[in-house]
């Protein structure tokens, strides 16, 4: 067990509608990142915060927002889905600072969403 | 380009063989080399990484090799066991600190 947590594990939804993903970094983690992981894509690094603000971003559609709060959770949000949003969808967490090294990031189980 | 080449993208060992996986980089810039281990409905986990300075590291079974000089870096597994049979992702950092991943390679240790 990472110490991250993400909600909900599996999500099923429609063509055009919109969900939230939730995540819960690890006990004094501050950085969180989100990763997409598709058959025909790989993993990909969509969006990082840190402590509250937009640190980096990725290949994130313009449809996918995302936002971290102050308790420092946070949560990916997908709208006007399409077919090919179907994947599972990473959260990971690590105690990175600003001007720091790297540090190790410490993943989710992950939330699959199955759009139809 | 950030893009890092993983190969190959299924290997299968016997038990006790060595495991060999090989990435390739064209970003010089990366300068973090970590390699993840992802078991089926898992999320990855980080096995070991790397850093430019040193050319190899070894971790239990598990070593990295690195070659700055032709960017490329690989994961060697040995004694290899049904146990490690997953799928293996190599990635790169750079200076904004996100990582860029490999394609991913499935591994199967026969038992």
């Amino acid at each position: 067990d990472s110490g991250v947590t993400q909600t909900p594990k599996h999500l099923i939804t429609a063509t055009g509608q919109r969900v939230t993903l939730r995540c819960s970094p690890r006990s004094g983690d501050l950085s969180v990142y989100w990763y997409q992981q598709s058959l025909d894509q790989g993993l990909q690094f969509l969006i990082q915060y840190y402590n509250g603000e937009e640190r980096a971003k990725g290949n994130i559609l313009e449809r996918f927002s995302a936002q971290q709060f102050p308790d420092l959770h946070s949560e990916l949000n997908l709208s006007s889905l399409e077919l090919g949003d179907s994947a599972l969808y990473f959260c990971a967490s690590s105690v990175q600072s600003i001007a720091g090294g790297y540090n190790e990031q410490f993943f989710g189980p992950g939330t699959r969403l199955t759009v139809l | 380009q950030q893009q890092v080449k993983q190969s190959p993208q299924s290997l299968i060992v016997q038990k006790g063989g060595i495991s060999i996986i090989n990435c390739a980089y064209e970003n010089t810039a990366f300068d973090y080399f970590p390699w993840y281990q992802q078991f089926p409905g898992k999320g990855p986990a980080l096995l070991i990484a790397i850093r430019p300075d040193v050319s190899e590291k070894k971790e239990g079974r598990f070593t990295i090799s690195f070659n700055k000089s032709a960017k490329q870096f690989s994961l060697h597994i040995m004694d290899s066991q049904p146990g490690d049979s997953a799928t293996y992702f190599c990635a790169a950092g750079g200076s904004a600190r996100q990582l860029t991943f490999g394609s991913g390679t499935q591994l199967t240790v026969l038992p």
